[in-house]
């Protein structure tokens, strides 16, 4: 059974760095195929998706986003992190980490999340 | 950036009714194209994948069709539980990309 769960600060301040953890279980982040993403919801609005890790350290970003976000795994610890800089408070959202899985019975293997957290409520203010 | 456009933006109907959304791209997306469902308060839930593949576990009154620009999700016949909202995305092209949403609603 694969489970996710993100974990961070509730609440930062503008312009402080926020660093948010996806702990998972049930798969591993070396079998090829597999990433993990990170994807946001400010409240009542839609979803956005930030950051993709892949099995191989292939890392994708949102471009709009690309220069305030870092995402990296630590395949031990089954851990993918993702920092984003000079927090704002339009930032505020729920943030999301999800499974991308390698092993979808069509071609191309495409980008699909499959399992998500529950998410985490970031409120950016001072 | 590929546009995701759905319709409508709100739909409200009635237990046992046919339902279809719609999910328009800026461009064609070939057959990448993934619907979600998300109840309020809880994570999205992944319904069909690859435009018309059913997800394990999700009930077969959920379809998806079409390929290139225009695509569907249909609910053959509206459960109390499928009221939801639910979201397209392409993952033909990075940046992945979401559709607004559709609020489905008891009429």
């Amino acid at each position: 059974q694969i489970t996710l769960k993100e974990s961070g600060p509730t609440l930062v301040k503008p312009t402080q760095t926020l660093t948010l953890t996806c702990t998972f279980s049930g798969f591993s982040l070396s079998t090829g195929g597999v990433g993990v993403g990170w994807i946001r919801q400010p409240p009542g609005k839609a979803l956005e998706w930030l950051a993709l890790i892949y099995w191989d350290d292939d890392k994708h970003y949102s471009p709009s986003l690309k220069s305030r976000l870092t995402i990296t795994k630590d395949t031990s610890k089954n851990q993918v992190v993702l920092t984003m800089t000079n927090m704002d408070p339009v930032d505020t959202a729920t943030y999301y980490c999800a499974h991308r899985p390698g092993n979808l019975p069509v071609a191309g293997n495409p980008d699909v999340f499959d399992i998500w957290g529950q998410g985490t409520m970031v409120t950016v203010s001072s | 950036d590929i546009q995701m456009t759905q319709s409508p933006s709100s739909l409200s109907a009635s237990v046992g009714d046919r339902v279809t959304i719609t999910c328009r791209a800026s461009q064609s997306v070939t057959s990448y194209l993934n619907w979600y469902q998300q109840k309020p308060g809880k994570a999205p839930k992944l319904l069909i994948y690859a435009a018309f593949s059913l997800q394990s576990g999700v009930p077969s009154r959920f379809s998806g069709g079409g390929s290139g620009i225009d695509f569907t999700l249909t609910i053959s016949s509206l459960q109390p539980e499928d009221f939801a909202t639910y979201y397209c995305q392409q993952s033909y092209t990075s940046p992945i990309t979401f559709g607004q949403g559709t609020r489905l609603e008891i009429k």
